[in-house]
């Protein structure tokens, strides 16, 4: 069974500084790994995926994050924080044994100081 | 662009009582998803859906829960009969063709408050 874990319940940044927001993941096969991004009252978004290939992805808003198989992890950065970026990130995994679940990190909230 | 809609967008109903939550996924996905959040935190999965059949559910999903496509546009989730720890956020997903690999889009949700 795949799981995602978000050891960070809160990350706080200064506008301007660059970002990480941690997720390591476990699953049986090889690993899709995406990040969400969710607004106050609001759907989660889409932010960037792994697939296969690059080990660095980026993806909207100028976020990328970083696929490392050895450690098992999938850290979501930016190198320029923005107060508009505050807001709760998902990362999630889905195994490629064909099943359709998506499992879900507990979030991590960013708060971006001007 | 095109998007996931839900209805309605909170809904507040009484112990014992039956709810249906509707969603329109995006016209050209195959796959259907609904998730929960309770309390702004973690987002989990219920059930998954696709070719007309349920493809995975998680254990939250018991025989108070079912879903359905009832005319190829709307997919619903239904729960019986509402227990207080129901309440929550429930939110309708759905993704192209590729399920393994796409990404989720996700509607705004329907908050449910079970009184």
């Amino acid at each position: 069974a795949q799981s995602v874990a978000q050891p960070e319940d809160q990350v706080n940044v200064a506008e301007g500084n660059p970002l990480t927001v941690k997720c390591t993941y476990s699953v049986s096969g090889n690993p899709y790994l995406f990040w969400y991004v969710q607004y106050p009252n609001r759907g989660l978004q889409f932010l960037l995926k792994y697939i296969t290939g690059d080990n660095l992805v980026k993806g909207s808003y100028g976020f990328e994050a970083e696929f490392n198989k050895s450690q098992t992890s999938f850290h979501l950065k930016k190198p320029s924080a923005l107060v508009s970026d505050s807001a709760l990130y998902f990362c999630a995994v889905r195994d490629d044994d064909g099943g359709f679940k998506t499992i879900f990190g507990a979030g991590t909230r960013l708060f971006v100081k001007a | 662009e095109p998007e996931v809609t839900q209805t309605p967008s909170h809904q507040v109903t009484q112990m014992g009582q039956e709810v249906i939550l509707r969603c329109v996924p995006i016209s050209n996905h195959l796959y259907f998803y609904w998730y929960r959040q309770i309390l702004g935190q973690k987002v989990e999965f219920l059930v998954s859906f696709y070719n007309n059949e349920i493809s995975e559910k998680s254990e939250i999903f018991d025989d108070q829960f079912s879903v359905e496509r009832p005319d190829g546009s709307n997919f619903t989730l239904k729960i019986r009969s509402t227990k207080l720890e129901d309440s929550a956020m429930y939110f309708c997903a759905s993704s192209v063709r590729i399920a393994n690999t796409g990404e989720l889009f996700f509607g705004e949700g329907s908050r449910l408050t079970v009184l």
